[in-house]
């Protein structure tokens, strides 16, 4: 069955450093990947996604993330995290014959000035 | 684009109440879905329509549940008999198609079952 894991529950950094969230999926066939974050009382918003081709994705914010098929990961990274980064980040995993998105457990990331 | 938006977006509620909760789409988009959230955990998938029909809908949607899409555009998740159980962040988002396309998500009505 498809599954998505966070390994990391709460993440905390400090202003400047650099970030990365792990996510691993399980999925038989090719996943399309997504990275959303959710501030408090706000909705999910799409950082980014990966359907095919490059496999390191560019999205919003100043966020990257890297594909590795053979480690079943996409993993989500920024290279200088601001304090307004500091929010839940979901990864997701999608396909292309489903309507459904399967979600991880989520990471709280903290920054600290 | 003016977004998903839900309504309402608290609702607290005793035992045994019946609430309704509305979601209205992105205009042009055929597809609507229902997550639900509880503290602590990711998103889980409900069910999802195209237009107005009902595709989908998942194991944790128990016979007390039941989400309608009149006319393909507004959808309203209705929970009858609510259980404490039953307390979670209710998601909706909607897309212009399946797989692929982004899923742009409400900012969720919290039902609290007293």
């Amino acid at each position: 069955a498809q599954s998505v894991t966070q390994p990391d529950i709460h993440i905390t950094v400090s202003e400047g450093a650099s970030l990365e969230l792990r996510c691993n999926y399980s999925y038989g066939a090719t996943p399309y990947l997504f990275w959303y974050v959710q501030s408090p009382g706000q909705g999910l918003q799409l950082l980014l996604k990966y359907f095919s081709g490059d496999t390191l994705v560019q999205g919003i914010k100043g966020f990257e993330a890297e594909f590795k098929r053979s480690q079943s990961s996409f993993n989500l990274r920024k290279p200088s995290v601001h304090w307004s980064d500091a929010a839940e980040y979901f990864c997701a995993v999608g396909a292309y014959n489903t309507d459904k998105l399967i979600f991880g457990t989520g990471t709280r990331l903290q920054v600290f000035p | 684009d003016t977004g998903v938006s839900q309504d309402p977006r608290h609702k607290i509620t005793k035992r045994g109440q019946n609430v309704t909760f509305r979601c209205d789409p992105i205009s042009e988009h055929n597809r609507l879905y229902w997550y639900r959230q509880t503290l602590g955990q990711g998103p889980e998938f409900l069910t999802y329509f195209q237009n107005e029909a009902q595709l989908e809908k998942s194991r944790l949607l128990s016979d007390r549940f039941s989400a309608e899409r009149p006319k393909g555009s507004f959808s309203t998740l209705e929970i009858q008999r609510t259980e404490q159980g039953d307390s979670a962040m209710y998601l909706c988002a909607s897309s212009r198609g399946q797989g692929a396309y982004e899923q742009y998500f409400g900012p969720g009505t919290r039902l609290t079952v007293t």
